[in-house]
């Protein structure tokens, strides 16, 4: 089983319509999650991170953390084609100073 | 957020010979990561340096290949050593600024994408 998992997708999605990005981990110290945009040719971009359980918002993007299922997620609304690119989840384990890195989902926004 | 910056930002090398990525921060950062992204791959950890100590590496990146260098708190250097093709890739600096443990913000720098021939 793999440390962090994610559904490598492609994951289509019509404009305007809200992408729900998931991601699972097998860590169960895990203490913080983080969620990362990369655009094809390009380093990653820190979107969100999250560490207690529920939601949390920043603009069109909620983060949603379930720990005793082992379950993060990502959910954009009002989805735009500037969205599509691969989101990468990441986890940090407890005790370590470093993240583990999901496979990520490739999402594509149709207009 | 950090700026951080990496040269090169890609190169071509013959087969055998060695490659030394620079990254350089624009301030003080506690941790810097060095990741290895293989086309069409997820980032996958080779190490992190550590001012004033030597490099910690993670299973199946030895010294010997990825030697690290971190003098102070805003540069570092990976070189990939003795290369074969199997080392194309994009190599990924990364920081967690000072102050803030890895659990709130990692940034990672452009990238050198290396190709080997």
């Amino acid at each position: 089983q793999k440390e962090v998992e994610q559904n490598s997708g492609p994951l289509s999605v019509p404009e305007g319509a809200i992408a729900s990005l998931n991601c699972t981990y097998s860590d169960r110290g895990s203490q913080s999650f983080f969620w990362y945009r990369q655009y094809s040719g390009k380093s990653p971009e820190l979107i969100m991170f999250i560490y207690s359980n529920g939601d949390k918002e920043d603009g069109r993007f909620t983060a949603q953390l379930n720990k005793a299922s082992q379950y993060v997620s990502l959910l954009i609304r009002d989805s735009q084609p500037s969205d599509s690119a691969t989101y990468l989840c990441a986890v940090n384990r407890e005790g370590a100073q470093k993240l583990v890195f999901g496979q990520g989902t490739r999402l594509t926004i149709n207009p | 957020s950090a700026v951080i910056s990496q040269k090169p930002s890609r190169d071509i090398c013959q087969r055998g010979t060695s490659l030394t990525i620079q990254c350089q921060v624009d301030s003080q950062v506690t941790m810097m990561f060095w990741y290895r992204q293989q086309p069409g791959q997820s980032l996958t950890l080779i190490a992190t340096a550590n001012q004033g100590s030597e490099a910690t590496y993670e299973s199946g990146f030895v010294i010997d290949k990825f030697p690290i260098s971190r003098p102070n708190l805003t540069f570092s250097t990976l070189t990939v050593s003795n290369m074969s093709p199997e080392d194309s890739s994009i190599y990924l600096c990364s920081v967690a600024p000072l102050g803030q443990g890895v659990q709130e913000t990692q940034y990672f720098g452009p990238g050198t994408r290396l190709l080997v021939l």
